[in-house]
């Protein structure tokens, strides 16, 4: 069980916008900020979305991060086939001392 | 290139022990704190271990304290993982990752932004 919550599923079709939440608590989320990592299959994760809101450097604009409270959404805009993937969010815990992550939700291009 | 090599994995015993390295390069290894995260077989990921940049803070998740044991040589670049009295449960891809901040806004913002392509530690007898 993820301390983090996340759908297990989502999916759309070519140029849709798609949406995954991340649901936690106030020890993590609540006062922290949400990472969001993209895996491909049989690859490392890879950073989409730091600080809620930041893409790095080579991260396309369609993607987007957002946080309200406890919760955090990843938007995928103008979906492309090779947005295939597993999306994961993370946010550090105090009062465990660590980080937690989300079960990971596998979006599929239809 | 900033870049991170983990090595060590293999098949051991329930019981016995394995020893993860991860090697750094293409930055200064010395000023960043470092995780070690797993991945079990079709699962999500998970959060293993934290040590900061000068070794003085250490964490671990609650399944592995007692057993598991995260090092640094900052003068190797170089990232350990002991791990003793494995169980099957250990069963992982583990990768080493680095831990940066964002020191655009206060308090400031963390964020694992590099990680290695992971080491298999399969525990089976």
């Amino acid at each position: 069980q993820s301390v983090l919550t996340q759908p297990p599923s989502a999916s759309g079709t070519p140029g849709q916008r798609v949406t995954i939440s991340c649901s936690g608590s106030s020890s993590n989320i609540g006062s922290n900020t949400v990472n969001w990592y993209q895996q491909l299959p049989g690859t490392a994760p890879k950073l989409l979305i730091y600080s809620s809101t930041q893409r790095p450097s080579g991260v396309p604009d369609r993607f987007s991060g957002s946080k309200s409270g406890t919760s955090a959404s990843l938007a995928i805009s103008g979906l492309q086939s090779e947005d295939e993937a597993d999306y994961y969010c993370a946010a550090r815990d105090d009062r465990l001392n660590g980080w937690v992550f989300g079960g990971g939700t596998k979006l599929t291009v239809l | 290139e900033v870049q991170l090599v983990e090595s060590g994995g293999g098949l051991v015993q329930p019981g016995g022990s394995l020893r993860l390295s991860c090697a750094a390069s293409g930055f200064t290894f010395s000023s960043y704190s470092m995780n070690w995260v797993r991945q079990a077989p079709g699962k999500g990921l998970e959060w293993v271990s934290y040590i900061s940049s000068s070794s003085s803070t250490i964490y671990y998740t609650d399944s592995v304290k007692g057993r598991f044991t995260i090092s640094r040589d900052n003068a190797k670049n170089s990232l350990y993982l002991q791990m003793n009295s494995l169980r099957a449960e250990d069963t992982a891809i583990y990768y080493c990752a680095r831990e940066n901040i964002d020191y655009t806004n206060h308090p400031y913002y963390y964020y694992m932004d590099v990680w290695g392509k992971g080491t298999t530690v399969t525990v089976s007898s």
